[in-house]
């Protein structure tokens, strides 16, 4: 059973454009939602996390928006960088994050120049 | 401040053969993770371990796979024996809890192969 779906599996943005990654969930235990990066022949890194106690959190150019009534939570990359081409993993977890993560399948992100 | 150290980074071997992953977590980090990243997809958790006691090995395969954090602090996790479904990235995680709750650091990761 596959807890966190995440959408779309690859994803073509040109160079300063918004890239927008989907994802939802099932389990209504989740509590802490994190979004990774990852770079080939790296581990994931984590971009931002979010709490459902809030609905948007922005760290620079990531925002998450979260909506808890529809178990969905997204990832919006603002002017978006050639640099930010990797794969983005959505994730779910119960305990505030200490817990093992639940992950999406991925989202490959090609930023264009 | 030191990362995740995993070993070894690559592994190729034959089926039914034997295998065995090496991860050292950032120093002081209680809760160490196992995952498990088959090719294309996302990483799997396989186990959690606090300190040195297992918190949750529920998707761990245990007729083959097998893991141990002694002293707290390493980890090893062993395949035994393979098979060709296990070729995946292993990845080892660690996590301590701060004032904005826990985030957790991966390593690198070992890609194995199995033949």
């Amino acid at each position: 059973q596959q807890q966190v779906k995440q959408s779309p599996q690859s994803l073509i943005v040109q160079k300063g454009g918004i890239s927008i990654i989907n994802c939802a969930y099932e389990n209504t235990a989740f509590d802490y939602f994190p979004w990774y990066q990852q770079f080939p022949g790296k581990g994931p890194a984590l971009l931002i996390a979010i709490r459902p106690d809030v609905s948007e959190k922005k760290e620079g150019r990531f925002t998450i928006s979260f909506n808890k009534s529809a178990k969905q939570f997204s990832l919006h990359i603002m002017d978006s960088q050639p640099g930010d081409s990797a794969t983005y993993f959505c994730a779910a977890s119960i305990g505030g994050g200490a817990d093992g993560l639940t992950f999406g399948k991925g989202t490959h992100l090609i930023i264009q120049p | 401040e030191a990362g995740v150290a995993q070993s070894p980074r690559y592994r190729i071997i034959e089926k039914r053969q034997s295998v065995a992953f090496w991860c050292n977590p950032i120093s002081g980090h209680a809760t160490l993770y196992w995952y498990q990243q088959i090719l294309g997809q996302g990483p799997k958790l396989l186990i959690q371990f606090q300190n040195n006691g297992v918190v949750d090995d529920s998707q761990l395969p245990k007729d083959r796979f097998s893991a141990e954090r002694l002293k707290g602090v390493d980890s090893t996790l062993k395949i035994q024996p393979a098979k060709l479904e296990d070729s995946a990235v292993y990845l080892c995680a660690s996590s301590l809890e701060h004032s904005r709750g826990y985030e957790q650091f991966f390593g690198p990761g070992t890609r194995l192969t199995v033949l």
